[in-house]
């Protein structure tokens, strides 16, 4: 099983709302990252997790707030967002060591209102 | 100027030209990722690879690390290939971050 999988794809939410956004896979891969996408932007790094720890935040505000409850999952819970967040919030899984080849899902395309 | 250049920016050709997209870097890197995206979609990883060459179908990937420059090359190109082509570098001192080319958005015309 070569695949990342993320639900919602499509998510509306108004400013005051509390959504959260939730990735798999079971690749067996111990890093799993969240990335945000604008349009006709490369992606953006905003958090790492290693071995279920967080190891990488990019200053990412705290209206987004990660969460990785077991190797397999990692959730993303929006709270108070601002309408430009809305974006392809893309999550992606990798080994750790070796190349690190990152495995990416389709994404949630996320509108905030 | 950016660490990670990309050319050409879009290119538009024919059903069954041969395609070739160039990738070049000016930090270390200890691998160098090729990645695919659609309109709207998910972000596909085509090749990573760190010396040499890598075919996968119609799909070639070269890299040559001491000019610091890496090629995807699409052979008999079809209007399904029509999407953008992201070069991302793992820099040689980073176990995660990639710093990304701007893309080249391909068209393939029937």
């Amino acid at each position: 099983d070569t695949e990342v999988t993320q639900t919602p794809k499509h998510l509306v939410m108004g400013m005051t709302n509390k959504k959260s956004l939730k990735c798999e896979q079971h690749m067996g891969h111990r890093a799993m990252y969240w990335y945000k996408q604008k349009a006709k932007k490369p992606p953006e790094l905003m958090f790492v997790y290693s071995y279920e720890k967080l190891s990488i935040n990019e200053s990412v505000p705290s209206r987004f707030s990660p969460e990785c409850p077991n190797s397999s999952l990692l959730n993303l819970h929006l709270h108070a967002l601002q309408p430009e967040d809305s974006a392809l919030y893309l999550c992606a899984s990798s080994q750790l060591g070796g190349l690190n080849e990152q495995f990416f899902g389709p994404g949630t395309r996320l509108t905030v209102l | 100027k950016n660490e990670v250049e990309q050319s050409p920016q879009n290119l538009t050709a024919q059903e069954g030209e041969f395609i070739t997209i160039n990738c070049s870097y000016s930090v270390g890197i200890s691998a160098l990722h090729w990645l695919q995206q659609h309109p709207g979609g998910g972000i596909v990883s085509l090749f990573m690879l760190s010396s040499g060459k890598k075919k996968h179908g119609r799909l070639i990937a070269t890299i040559n690390i001491q000019e610091k420059h890496s090629s995807l090359h699409i052979t008999a190109s079809h209007p399904r290939d029509s999407a953008v082509y992201i070069c991302a570098v793992k820099k040689i001192d980073s176990n995660y971050q990639l710093i990304w080319g701007a893309g080249t958005k391909l068209i393939i015309k029937p």
